[in-house]
């Protein structure tokens, strides 16, 4: 089965700092690849995701993820936070199986924001 | 992209009556449906797959008889808490599956039973 570890459960930085979320993952073969973002009472937002091709890959608000094979690891980052980015982050991964798949989420960390 | 909408946003029921949420894929038809549950500054937990036109698969230590799924279209699955009680209390999120792309979400219902 596949499991998601996201080590960090709070990190905070200041304002345009930059930031790297950790997350690693387990799985047998090259899974799916999905960083969320959610903020207070509301549902989830995709940030980027991988399935194949270029190991680092770009999303939307500025943030980018680097999917490493030896490492098992598919961290977050950005060069320089803005306020607005505080928020939880949610690392997925999700198996193929027959184009699709049921995403595994990791615990969440959440980013603290610092003027 | 594509817009997956969640009704309602906010429900306050009163203990042992029935809350029925609705997850609708807006501008697309979704083959699978899934439906979370979300405690406080916990991840999301998988609750069931629902696919259109069968049954839902239900995760275990999910009681089926108290969260009904229900798929009848490929643009809406619903999830109708039964029996109301303050444990059940959460915040609910849907997300459908567009073949051949990823999982879409909805914006979440906060349950409060009280």
């Amino acid at each position: 089965a596949q499991s998601v570890t996201q080590p960090d459960i709070h990190i905070t930085v200041s304002e345009g700092a930059s930031l790297e979320l950790r997350c690693n993952y387990s799985y047998g073969a090259t899974p799916y690849l999905f960083w969320y973002v959610q903020s207070p009472g509301q549902g989830l937002q995709l940030l980027l995701k991988y399935f194949s091709g270029d190991t680092l890959v770009q999303g939307i608000k500025g943030f980018e993820a680097e999917f490493k094979r030896s490492q098992s690891s598919f961290n977050l980052r950005k060069p320089s936070v803005h306020w607005s980015d505080a928020a939880e982050y949610f690392c997925a991964v999700g198996p193929p199986s027959g184009g699709s798949y049921i995403p595994t989420f990791g615990r969440g960390t959440s980013l603290i924001v610092h003027p | 992209g594509a817009v997956v909408s969640q009704h309602p946003s906010r429900v306050i029921c009163k203990s042992g009556t029935s809350v029925k949420i609705e997850c609708r894929s807006l501008d697309f038809q979704a083959t699978t449906m899934f439906w979370y549950r979300q405690f406080p500054k916990k991840s999301l937990m998988l609750m069931a797959t629902s696919n259109e036109g069968s049954k839902a698969t239900y995760e275990q230590g999910v009681e089926k008889d108290k969260f009904l799924i229900n798929h009848a279209s490929l643009t809406l699955s619903t999830l109708t808490v039964t029996s109301a009680h303050p444990e059940d209390s959460s915040f609910y999120i849907c997300s459908a599956f567009r073949s051949g792309t990823e999982a879409f979400f909805g914006q979440g219902t906060r349950l409060t039973v009280v």
